[in-house]
């Protein structure tokens, strides 16, 4: 069974441009998060989805991160326009239920110059 | 606020010896708890996890304890070699009334000397 996929795994922009991030959950998982971790510190909550509705959007920072989830399968997270504290890496995880084991992907390494 | 924190930001042991990396929790409301590590440039990977109906549950190799009185959790491993190096986290959720969302801490740096 495919693991949770991220793409790209690096991202290199310059501030004021807009990326976009890609996240394939295991197949059949409802619950999709969104973590990022900066400057190696905690890995802390952007949002969670439950199949294609936002159930939680509490960590988002601001109004340049947008994140979608048409469908209910894959998941994209855009940030437009970037900035240089919106580097770190970006990781999405997703779950059968909620409340259980969270499987990870690899991450996305952004970096904003 | 409620936060998970660890004790340790570096721990440092030697090959075959056991390794206890700590965790405090905050949020007494917290029933899921999971150990991950995280290895260079890879995701956080599983470990083990408990409910906080148990205060013990064993793995190959790891044993996760919980003392849901002090709020703490711990992980240990057993003849830690050097494949285990890497970032550990623990992470605490909250079901029933709860956001079922895990919350990590800051992590534990794990080196293995051969």
């Amino acid at each position: 069974e495919a693991g949770v996929t991220q793409f790209p795994s690096h991202s290199v922009i310059e501030k004021g441009q807009t990326v976009t991030l890609r996240c394939d959950p295991i197949s059949g998982h409802d619950n999709l998060y969104w973590y990022r971790r900066v400057m190696g510190k905690e890995i802390k909550f952007l949002l969670h989805f439950v199949k294609e509705s936002k159930q939680d959007e509490s960590g988002m920072p601001n109004n340049r991160f947008l994140a979608e989830r048409t469908g209910g399968t894959y998941s994209t997270l855009k940030v437009q326009p970037a900035e240089l504290e919106d580097s770190g890496v970006y990781f999405c995880a997703s779950s059968h239920q909620p409340n259980t084991e969270a499987f990870f992907g690899q991450g996305t390494r952004l970096t904003v110059v | 606020g409620e936060s998970v924190g660890l004790h340790l930001p570096t721990l440092s042991v030697q090959e075959g010896d056991n390794s206890i990396i700590n965790c405090a929790y905050s949020n007494s409301a917290s029933d899921y708890f999971i150990w991950y590590k995280q290895e260079s440039g890879k995701g956080p990977q599983f470990i083990i996890d408990i409910r906080s109906n148990m205060d013990k549950r064993q793995g190959q190799r790891v044993t996760v304890l919980l003392n849901k009185t002090v709020k703490h959790l711990s992980l240990q491993i057993a003849a830690t070699q050097p494949g285990d190096s890497a970032v550990y986290f623990c992470a605490e959720s909250r079901g029933e009334g709860g956001s079922y969302i895990p919350t990590f801490g800051r992590g534990t740096s794990l080196i293995v000397h051969p």
